[in-house]
């Protein structure tokens, strides 16, 4: 299994610009997330699905679109690029759970907006 | 909203003594608190989690202690090894690991040879 998988790992964008992360698991997970990670911070959620054609926002939305219509893929859509979404990306699955509840996530995408 | 704070964000401690990080939590109807070690450059990955039923889990080297009357719980580390140096995140959630993690803001650890 090659777990969770993300491209691209680096992107430089222009302000305005738009691009998707993109994101598949060939775990059969039901749930997937998106990440961003700050230097210094934590992760804080964008947005999260629990299953096919069902998303919902998280912490830190705005500025981002989501989609879900098969159960391996997860593409993360940036609209009119700006500074402040220079973040390495992070997604991850789980569910259901095997030994633990972990969440398995991906290698990450760094992304710079200048 | 949950709010998970976590303390310290650096911590130094000589290879083979124990480390310990804390954490708290604000959501009194949160029940599932995992820990995550990522190295550097890495992604992150589960090392241990506990539920709210209860009070202390073990594994090895590492624990984890809940204490829910004063919503905070806590990271220990024993014999630290250099492959123990790396950010470690604690996070909280109202449900067993899916859906809405809310992570601390990490907490570098360095052992010193």
């Amino acid at each position: 299994n090659a777990g969770v998988t993300q491209t691209p790992k680096f992107r430089i964008l222009k302000i305005g610009q738009s691009m998707t992360l993109q994101c598949t698991q060939d775990m059969n997970h039901n749930y997937m997330y998106w990440y961003r990670q700050d230097p210094g911070m934590g992760l804080k959620l964008i947005y999260y699905s629990v299953g096919a054609g069902i998303t919902d926002k998280g912490e830190v939305p705005n500025g981002y679109n989501v989609s879900r219509s098969t159960t391996e893929d997860f593409p993360l859509r940036l609209e009119l690029a700006a500074p402040s979404q220079t973040s390495v990306y992070f997604c991850a699955s789980s569910w259901p759970p095997v030994l633990t509840y972990e969440q398995y996530f991906g290698p990450g995408t760094r992304l710079t907006v200048t | 909203g949950e709010n998970v704070e976590q303390h310290p964000s650096t911590l130094s401690v000589q290879e083979g003594d124990s480390a310990v990080i804390k954490c708290t939590y604000s959501d009194s109807a949160s029940n599932y608190f995992p820990w995550y070690k990522q190295e550097l450059g890495k992604r992150p990955q589960l090392i241990i989690d506990i539920r709210s039923n209860v009070g202390e889990k073990k594994d090895q080297r590492i624990a984890v202690t809940l204490n829910k009357t004063a919503k905070h719980f806590s990271l220990h580390i024993t014999e630290t090894q250099p492959e123990d140096s790396a950010v470690y995140f604690c996070a909280a959630s109202r449900s067993f690991g899916n859906e809405k993690l809310t992570f601390g803001t990490g907490t570098r650890l360095t052992i010193i040879p």
